[in-house]
């Protein structure tokens, strides 16, 4: 069975700051993909940046970046240049590839940007 | 082109009752997962449906939880005689089947905050 660990379970960091959040999982698939999403106070679902296991480079969103340690499984974020409206609840996910698999996340980091 | 939809946003319930959620995916999406989300968790996979089948309800519990997607109209998530450990957010989320990819976005929908008196 597949894991997802987030250990932080709360970070901050001051506007225009960069801050990192962690992620680490488990499994035995070669073929899968990692996701960072983003819950804002509204709750809504959002897809921060996603990162293929067979690619080699690390994603980039603009502001978003990702440190994919393939053998460590690890996955990091980084956010860049931090805005206000970043403050949210960040959680890290897992799904198989190779069907219409389901998403396995992690408990998540709740990030406060402050002025 | 509208997003995933939910309904109703906030629902209350007695112990006892029953509840129902609904979920209308994106236009031309055959798929559709529900998702629950403790308070202070991550969300847990429950159940994943395409057009009058379930695929995977491997994440939803066996007693009082049952999903359907007909061929006309939303998903149902629906809880029978509800207990207060109930209390959560649902959530549903939409994709594509594209036949030779391996992976489709999953778009998720607002939510229903389920609370059980």
């Amino acid at each position: 069975a597949q894991t997802v660990t987030q250990s932080q379970p709360e970070m901050s960091v001051q506007e225009a700051e960069t801050v990192t959040l962690s992620c680490t999982y488990d499994t035995s698939e070669s073929n899968y993909y990692l996701f960072w999403y983003k819950q804002p106070p509204s709750r809504q679902m959002i897809l921060v940046i996603r990162q293929e296991a067979y690619k080699q480079q690390n994603a980039t969103e603009n502001r978003f970046s990702v440190n994919f340690q393939k053998a460590a499984k690890s996955f990091s974020l980084k956010i860049s240049d931090s805005q206000l409206g970043d403050t949210a609840m960040y959680f890290c996910a897992f799904m198989k590839g190779g069907s219409q698999g389901n998403l396995i996340f992690g408990k998540g980091t709740k990030l406060s940007v402050k002025p | 082109n509208a997003g995933v939809m939910q309904n109703p946003r906030h629902l209350v319930r007695r112990r006892g009752q029953e509840a129902r959620l609904r979920c209308s995916p994106m236009k031309g999406h055959s798929h559709v997962y529900w998702y629950r989300q403790l308070p202070e968790e991550g969300l847990k996979f429950m159940v994943y449906l395409q057009k009058e089948n379930i695929i995977d309800e491997s994440g939803m519990p066996k007693e009082r939880f049952s999903a359907e997607f007909p061929k006309e109209g939303p998903s149902i998530l629906r809880i029978q005689q509800v207990v207060r450990g109930d209390s959560a957010a649902y959530f549903c989320a939409s994709s594509h089947q594209t036949s030779g990819h391996s992976y489709n976005e999953q778009f998720f929908g607002p939510g229903t905050r389920l609370t059980v008196l």
